[in-house]
């Protein structure tokens, strides 16, 4: 089955740092791009951050620059990211998404999500 | 930043009716356009790309059209099972959604 997979997500306190994973399955994950994007609650989607096949290229929101990274293990397929100095409005669900094409294209599967939660 | 404009926020629509839903952008995307449905509780789902492509799987009731800042979804004959929000988003530089257009049943 053609699945993504996060975990990770967790309730921290503003400052802390936490390490989100996604596990993909069905498809060849190196052959494609991968991003995150988050919505916070009861708003809409914003891209966070991607990585291109063989980690040579990585692009980041400026709301979130110089405070995550974003990586990739093909041999384990699967893709991190390393968020610190969290604010309360990192709170989000951060969804783990594939490229439909290479790098930098439309987002044709979506994982469920993991929730982050940044409060004191 | 390209920043995606969507209207109306809130579509009324009986079922079996078109539901037309429009997405502007601030400078020109080319034709490098998406459209997500997200229902409830649910992840986004890929409908349209490339302004007018549908997604394997879509059903064809679901139609894109438009260009440069100028884009539409249309759903030709609404059922009850397509109310959700709609976000189209742009990566012709980089990645942007517009603010979502939520679609209700009249």
């Amino acid at each position: 089955e053609v699945q993504l997979v996060e975990s990770g997500g967790a309730l921290v306190q503003p400052g802390r740092s936490l390490r989100l994973s996604c596990v993909a399955s069905g498809f060849t994950f190196d052959d494609y791009g991968m991003h995150w994007v988050r919505q916070a609650p009861g708003k809409g989607l914003e891209w966070v951050s991607g990585i291109s096949w063989n980690s040579g290229s990585t692009d980041y929101a400026d709301s979130v620059k110089g405070r995550f990274t974003i990586s990739r293990d093909n041999a384990k397929n699967s893709l991190y990211l390393q968020m610190n100095s969290l604010r309360p409005e990192d709170t989000a669900l951060y969804y783990c998404v594939k490229d439909g094409v290479g790098f930098g294209w439309y987002f044709d599967l979506w994982g469920p999500g993991t929730q982050v939660t940044v409060s004191s | 930043e390209i920043v995606m404009t969507q209207s109306p926020v809130t579509l009324s629509v009986s079922p079996g009716e078109r539901a037309t839903l429009s997405c502007r952008a601030s400078q020109s995307v080319s034709s490098n356009v998406a459209w997500y449905q997200q229902k409830r509780g649910q992840a986004p789902r890929l409908l349209i790309y490339g302004a007018s492509i549908r997604a394997t799987g879509i059903p064809a009731r679901f139609s894109g059209s438009g260009s440069g800042t100028e884009f539409t979804l249309t759903i030709s004959i609404l059922q009850s099972e397509d109310i959700a929000i709609y976000y189209c988003q742009q990566y012709n530089k980089r990645h942007s959604f517009g603010q979502g257009t939520k679609l209700e049943i009249k």
